[in-house]
């Protein structure tokens, strides 16, 4: 079993939609947890960055983690064919950002006008 | 903001080849990382450093070592590139309480 699990996709909406995007965990001992957005022939770029179980709100972007059930979730409302992309979660066990990152393998999403 | 520049976006090398990659960030940094992505399976850690001329192998270092001799460069070597290794390989340096940067990749093709 990977440690961090994430539907590869593709996942397709319409422009306007409400976007879900989850990740699962078995390690309990993670603490810090991270979405990336890498768009086609790019590197990852940090979009979310939460700590410990709650919300977090970015503009259209909105980040939650249920530590109890080890799952997280990336919201983005109003979407965009700008936000097509490849969406990653990450985690890490240690202290702030000096871990080493745990990658779900990403969900390809497109955003149709 | 930090850049993380690697030198190269696409290689072509033959099997048996020792392969350089190079990585130069430009914020002083004391942690760098190389990655390999690749579809269904995601990004996998194959070393880390966290000082000059210090290195720690991550999850998948067989095949690979690296160098790091200045604070800004981190290197990963493919001492004799098998088509195994045909990848994309991303390096990202730390930035503390942000989170990574990664630069924009090496799309490496072995053949």
């Amino acid at each position: 079993q990977k440690e961090v699990e994430q539907d590869p996709g593709p996942l397709s909406v319409p422009e306007g939609a409400i976007v879900s995007l989850n990740c699962t965990y078995s390690n309990s001992a993670f603490q810090y947890f991270m979405w990336y957005r890498q768009y086609s022939r790019k590197g990852p770029e940090l979009l979310m960055y939460t700590y410990s179980s709650g919300n977090k709100e970015d503009g259209r972007f909105t980040a939650q983690v249920d530590k109890s059930s080890k799952y997280i979730s990336l919201f983005i409302r109003d979407s965009q064919p700008s936000d097509s992309a490849t969406y990653l979660c990450a985690m890490t066990i240690g202290s702030g950002n000096t871990g080493k990152l745990i990658f779900g393998q990403g969900t390809t999403l497109q955003v149709k006008p | 903001d930090v850049k993380v520049t690697q030198s190269s976006r696409y290689l072509v090398k033959r099997t048996g080849e020792k392969v350089f990659l190079e990585c130069v960030q430009d914020m002083d940094h004391e942690n760098m990382f190389w990655y390999r992505q690749d579809p269904g399976l995601g990004l996998r850690l194959i070393y880390f450093s966290y000082d000059v001329k210090m290195k720690e192998k991550g999850d998948i270092p067989e095949g690979y070592s690296v160098s790091r001799e200045k604070k800004e460069r981190f290197s990963l070597i493919l001492e004799s590139a098998s088509t195994n290794q045909t990848s994309m390989y991303l390096c990202a340096s730390l930035r503390v309480s942000y989170g990574y940067t990664f630069g924009s990749g090496t799309r490496l093709t072995v053949v």
